[in-house]
């Protein structure tokens, strides 16, 4: 079973503090993505990375960078969290190729403060 | 702009009924259309797939079904059962690109 994993299930931040979220896939997956989700806007994606050290912003990246140093790991980090960045965050990964699913983390739920 | 679009945001179905979602979407460019189950405080299941090739996929309870020319995709689920209860998201993705697009969620509760 394809298992993609993030670190965190619950996290509190405060306020202009830098936050990392870190996500491992562990089926040697080409792609990577980063949502986010909110009431009534559905998933947005942030970030993706389609290969090590590559990266392209979604249709939400301000405030969020990312990064891909191992094919298996892929963090998104906020420079300066903000309080309109609570949300609950997905992390994904996908194979290569067309026509085939992405596998979701369990979500971190983010609250800043 | 929103690519992909699930106009209801919740349905209500009684258990044993059929439960019918419907998305629709926009870029012409798409090829490659998923449902996925999400329950609070977890991540999207997996749920089926069709691509454009087909106009019906069926996986026990659940079919999709496709019409390109209205550019508008549903997911039957039949019968529906209380377990069924979550948020259905559709998502598509076009053969150019690796990303997809989902939209924006359709809350399902299946009433015993």
């Amino acid at each position: 079973d394809v298992k993609v994993t993030q670190s965190s299930r619950y996290l509190v931040k405060r306020t202009g503090e830098k936050v990392f979220l870190e996500c491992v896939q562990d089926m040697d997956h080409e792609n990577m993505f980063w949502y986010r989700q909110d009431p009534g806007l559905g998933l947005r994606l942030i970030y993706f990375s389609y290969d090590v050290k590559m990266k392209e912003k979604g249709d939400i990246p301000e405030g969020y960078s990312v990064s891909r140093e191992k094919k298996e790991r892929f963090s998104l980090i906020l420079e300066s969290a903000s309080t309109n960045q609570t949300s609950m965050y997905l992390c994904a990964s996908r194979p290569g190729g067309a026509n085939t699913e992405a596998f979701f983390g369990q979500g971190t739920r983010l609250t800043v403060v | 702009d929103q690519q992909v679009k699930q106009n209801s945001p919740s349905l209500s179905v009684q258990e044993g009924r059929i439960s019918i979602l419907n998305c629709d979407y926009t870029n012409s460019m798409f090829d490659y259309f998923l449902w996925y189950k999400k329950y609070p405080a977890e991540g999207p299941t997996f749920l089926i797939s069709i691509s454009s090739i087909k106009d019906k996929n069926e996986d026990g309870r659940f079919t999709v079904f496709l019409n390109k020319s209205a550019k508008h995709l549903s997911l039957h689920i039949v019968p529906s059962q209380p377990g069924d209860s979550a948020v259905y998201f559709c998502a598509a993705s076009a053969w150019t690109g690796n990303q997809f697009y989902f939209g924006t969620g359709t809350s399902l509760t299946v009433i015993p």
